[in-house]
């Protein structure tokens, strides 16, 4: 089947901007989880929800950053006022409930804030 | 000090070397330990994870945990060129309901034939 679709494939936002990146899970998975990864970096974890429920979003690293997962399957992360330093990889990845350990990750969205 | 140590590489071996790929971590509450491959400009495939202690076989890769040293090892035998890549270590504590992946900075592989 389909693995976990990200888009857009790159975004370049000037400083400023809102940006919108959309993560499509795995059919049939509960659990979907949002990262930053920097250049040479791991992922980083934003944000976890189990259907539409977010569960923990501490990793956000300030109020500009929102998600959202209203019917529990497809996820939108927005960043508001982007600014240089949000400039990274943002990977999804999603798995059955409980298998926190067998996450299976989308391509990516790289942004670039100019 | 990051709870979770990974040297960046690059590594390069030749074609049919032994790898080895490690991470420390500082937590030893940490019970899950998986390593991901990441291949350029894609997201990270899970490759194997260990429960706790022990080795775990797959194929060409074994994977070691070593809680008391709190360590672990990758071993790649036989490397082929298409296995350059990143690898990245990840670990869970799971205890207290804590689900989230800590991960390593990745260790860059090169293969060359």
């Amino acid at each position: 089947g389909a693995g976990v679709s990200q888009s857009p494939r790159y975004k370049v936002a000037k400083r400023g901007q809102d940006v919108a990146l959309r993560c499509d899970p795995i059919s049939g998975h509960v659990s979907l989880f949002w990262y930053q990864q920097a250049l040479g970096q791991g992922p980083e974890f934003l944000t976890y929800f189990q259907n539409e429920a977010q569960l923990d979003k501490s990793g956000l690293p300030s109020d500009r950053f929102f998600a959202e997962r209203p019917e529990g399957s497809v996820s939108t992360l927005k960043i508001q006022r982007t600014q240089q330093e949000d400039s990274a990889v943002y990977l999804c990845a999603s798995s059955f409930a409980g298998n926190y350990n067998e996450q299976f990750f989308g391509p990516g969205t790289r942004l670039t804030v100019l | 000090q990051k709870e979770v140590e990974q040297d960046p590489g690059p590594l390069s071996v030749p074609e049919g070397a032994i790898v080895s790929l490690n991470c420390t971590y500082s937590n030893s509450a940490f019970q899950y330990f998986m390593w991901y491959r990441q291949y350029s400009r894609k997201g990270p495939e899970l490759l194997m994870y260990t429960y706790s202690s022990g080795n775990k076989e797959d194929g060409r890769f074994t994977a070691q945990v070593d809680k008391s040293s709190k360590y672990i090892s990758l071993f790649i035998r036989d490397s082929q060129p298409s296995d350059s890549a990143t690898y990245l270590c990840a670990m869970i504590l799971a205890a207290g309901g804590s689900y989230i992946p800590t991960f390593g900075r990745g260790t860059s592989l090169i293969v060359h034939p």
